[in-house]
């Protein structure tokens, strides 16, 4: 059965710490490993990671995917009481389908 | 301005009713998806449509139903079958899902159901 796990559930850190995400998975034929992040309602698109060793940045948010130990890792730098949300990882596999982690609820301290 | 709207956000049942979220997009794209959000849970598939007036059952397809008349319309019915139908529903859409890749999905905000 097609799983996706992340780790931790949540995480407390404070303002300015850099925090890491993990998501490991067991998908079959996978396609691509995507990051969301949610706030209030609707997940909005991070990252979508296709290659392995291959680090996607987008400011202070960064992610690289390991296609041979079957995991990715979010990392965020310098955080801030924004960053606050739970982020889910999804991996795409057959049938163009999404298989979602649980998420992890990370929370900013000021 | 283009998105997806769902509608209603807040809806309350009470137990053997059938009820329906609608889901309406204004992107023209091809692909549509209804999830379920449990807390502590990933979102769960229910139902995607890939083209109008198809639609294929996702891992938790039972106790739903859908249609898919128009391209812009993707409505579900919670059926009275389901047996812990309270969560929150996610619609969404992408530009064409046997493209492959969906980075491209856009969700809509939500309808948070609850069973009385």
């Amino acid at each position: 059965e097609d799983k996706v796990v992340q780790s931790p559930l949540s995480l407390v850190v404070h303002e300015g710490d850099t925090v890491t995400l993990n998501c490991s998975y067991e998908v079959t034929n996978f396609r691509s490993l995507l990051w969301y992040k949610q706030e209030k309602k609707a997940p909005t698109f991070l990252f979508m990671l296709t290659s392995s060793g291959i680090e996607k940045k987008s400011g202070r948010l960064s992610s690289i995917l390991d296609k041979k130990e079957l995991f990715s890792i979010l990392n965020i730098t310098a955080t801030q009481t924004g960053d606050s949300a739970v982020y889910l990882c999804a991996v795409e596999g057959s049938n163009y389908q999404l298989i979602w982690g649980a998420g992890t609820k990370l929370i900013i301290k000021p | 301005d283009g998105g997806i709207t769902q509608s209603p956000k807040y809806l309350f049942r009470k137990e053997g009713q059938n009820v329906t979220l609608s889901c309406e997009q204004n992107l023209n794209h091809d692909a549509m998806y209804w999830y379920r959000q449990d807390p502590g849970q990933g979102l769960r598939l229910i139902y995607y449509s890939q083209i109008v007036n198809d639609f294929q059952k996702g891992d938790i397809a039972e106790g739903y139903s859908v249609s898919r008349e128009k391209k812009e319309s993707f409505p579900l019915t919670v059926t009275s079958a389901q047996k812990n139908p309270t969560a929150f529903y996610l619609c969404a859409s992408s530009p064409a899902a046997l493209a492959g890749g969906v980075d491209t999905q856009y969700f809509g905000p939500g309808t948070r159901l609850t069973v009385l």
